[in-house]
């Protein structure tokens, strides 16, 4: 069963970085995966694909500071010199044969 | 740039059905390469997939909601709607539309529109 799995909870401090989490299941290793941002009171917003060979591609308009990247199972998302604004939700999200599935998500504190 | 906005009633009473339409401009639903979707967010909690439908009319659903959703699409207004049936409160949601590129994941995403069960 194709499922992807996040931490509930990340924080760091503004101005620094930081590096979330998404892990696909057993026998989906070599999915590709998309990262969306949800600030509050928002609807999410399309930040890049994460591919399987760690490079990523971004949406319109995402910023530098924003980056993806691979290792086996793992995806991720990096986020340098946090500002306020990115204290948000971040699901990632994948997809197979006439089936989409998010992650449960990660709310980001920026303290 | 593609916008997408939904519409519809954001209060439906129990055991109606919930009819929603997503309104695309800037880009087209009759290109092949994408899928159209609807994803639906529950108070404080995560994105659920609802289903999607190509150009073609082909659909996919969300196992879990496939009994009670139709997904439709009438390209000549641009335009991808869907119908939930036989509602109660736990179908109380923000319900949002999306552009799902194939292969590439959702890009672009609709504002969102409130819908509340309740008699």
């Amino acid at each position: 069963q194709l499922v992807l799995t996040q931490s509930p909870s990340a924080s760091a401090s503004l101005g620094a970085s930081v590096k979330l989490t998404c892990t696909l299941s057993s026998g989906h290793r070599n999915y590709d995966i998309a990262w969306h941002q949800q600030q509050p009171e928002k609807g999410p917003r399309y930040l890049m694909k994460v591919n399987s060979d760690g490079s990523h591609s971004k949406g319109d308009g995402i910023p530098d500071r924003f980056s993806g990247s691979s290792s086996g199972a793992e995806r991720y998302l990096t986020i340098s010199s946090l500002q306020s604004e990115d204290e948000a939700d971040y699901y990632c999200q994948t997809w197979g044969i006439g089936i989409v599935v998010f992650g449960g998500g990660t709310k980001l504190t920026v303290l | 740039q593609v916008q997408l906005q939904e519409s519809g009633p954001g209060l439906v009473k129990p055991s109606q059905t919930l009819s929603l339409t997503c309104t695309v401009s800037g880009g087209s639903t009759s290109s092949a390469g994408f899928y159209w979707s609807w994803i639906r967010q529950h108070p404080g909690k995560g994105l659920e997939w609802i289903g999607y439908i190509y150009y073609n009319g082909n659909t996919h659903y969300n196992p879990s909601l496939e009994s009670r959703v139709t997904i439709s699409i009438d390209t000549s207004k641009n335009q991808f709607s869907l119908k939930l049936s036989s509602v109660t409160a736990a179908d109380t949601a923000m319900y949002y539309c999306a552009r799902d590129f194939i292969g590439g994941g959702i890009d672009y995403w609709g504002q969102g529109t409130l819908v509340t069960v309740s008699s």
